[in-house]
């Protein structure tokens, strides 16, 4: 399998600008979750989905983030408009399920908001 | 609410020294206990678990055994190498259909 797929790796982009992040989970994973880091705040959970429903979004920062997940094998993270403060990088994680399984986590997307 | 506490870096250490990296959690029931490990440039990957109380979690040469009495699951290895300069991140599950929570983060580096 080839892992948790993030695209794009690097992202740059202007304060304003509309950025959208993506992420293949691995096959047959029931639960999504999506991460923000940065060298103040840490590893941030944003938002989590099992079997592509939304669980828990109350980590997202403002109504300028969304995420969806239109089907098991795709999901999105979406800031509009993007400003500065959202640099950071961002992290896609799948696992069997929540509890005790295993998180995988992707190579992460780097963020950069001028 | 369920909380984990790691000792803060940066942690520096020269090649085949001892490591410790102490964590400490809160929470309410009987959580499953974690360790992450993320090398430069990657995400996060899992390096050991442990589910019970007096469960020792090992890979890699690193081990944690999971006290309930002190509410600890401190990561050890005996002889670090250069390859194990990452960031560790320790984590529990507090129970049930629930995700991790995840520590700040103690960033290691092992100098030659």
């Amino acid at each position: 399998d080839a892992g948790v797929i993030q695209s794009p790796r690097h992202e740059v982009t202007e304060m304003g600008q509309e950025v959208t992040l993506r992420c293949k989970p691995i096959s047959g994973h029931n639960s999504l979750f999506w991460y923000r880091q940065t060298m103040m705040r840490g590893l941030e959970l944003l938002i989590y989905f099992n079997n592509n429903v939304p669980i828990d979004d109350s980590g997202m920062p403002e109504d300028r983030f969304s995420a969806k997940m239109p089907n098991a094998s795709f999901s999105t993270l979406k800031i509009q408009p993007s400003e500065p403060r959202d640099s950071a990088v961002y992290f896609c994680a799948s696992s069997l399920g929540t509890g005790t399984y295993e998180q995988y986590f992707g190579p992460g997307t780097r963020l950069t908001v001028t | 609410g369920d909380s984990v506490t790691q000792m803060e870096g940066p942690v520096t250490l020269s090649e085949e020294a001892f490591l410790t990296i102490n964590c400490t959690y809160t929470a309410t029931g009987y959580p499953s206990l974690f360790w992450y490990v993320q090398y430069p440039g990657e995400g996060l990957q899992l390096l050991l678990k442990a589910t019970k109380a007096d469960d020792k979690g090992s890979n890699k040469g690193f081990e944690a055994t999971y006290r309930k009495e002190t509410t600890s699951f401190h990561l050890e290895k005996g002889s670090v190498q250069v390859s194990d300069s990452a960031v560790y991140f320790c984590a529990l599950n507090p129970s049930g259909n629930t995700p991790l929570v995840f520590g700040k983060g103690t960033r290691l580096s092992v100098i030659a």
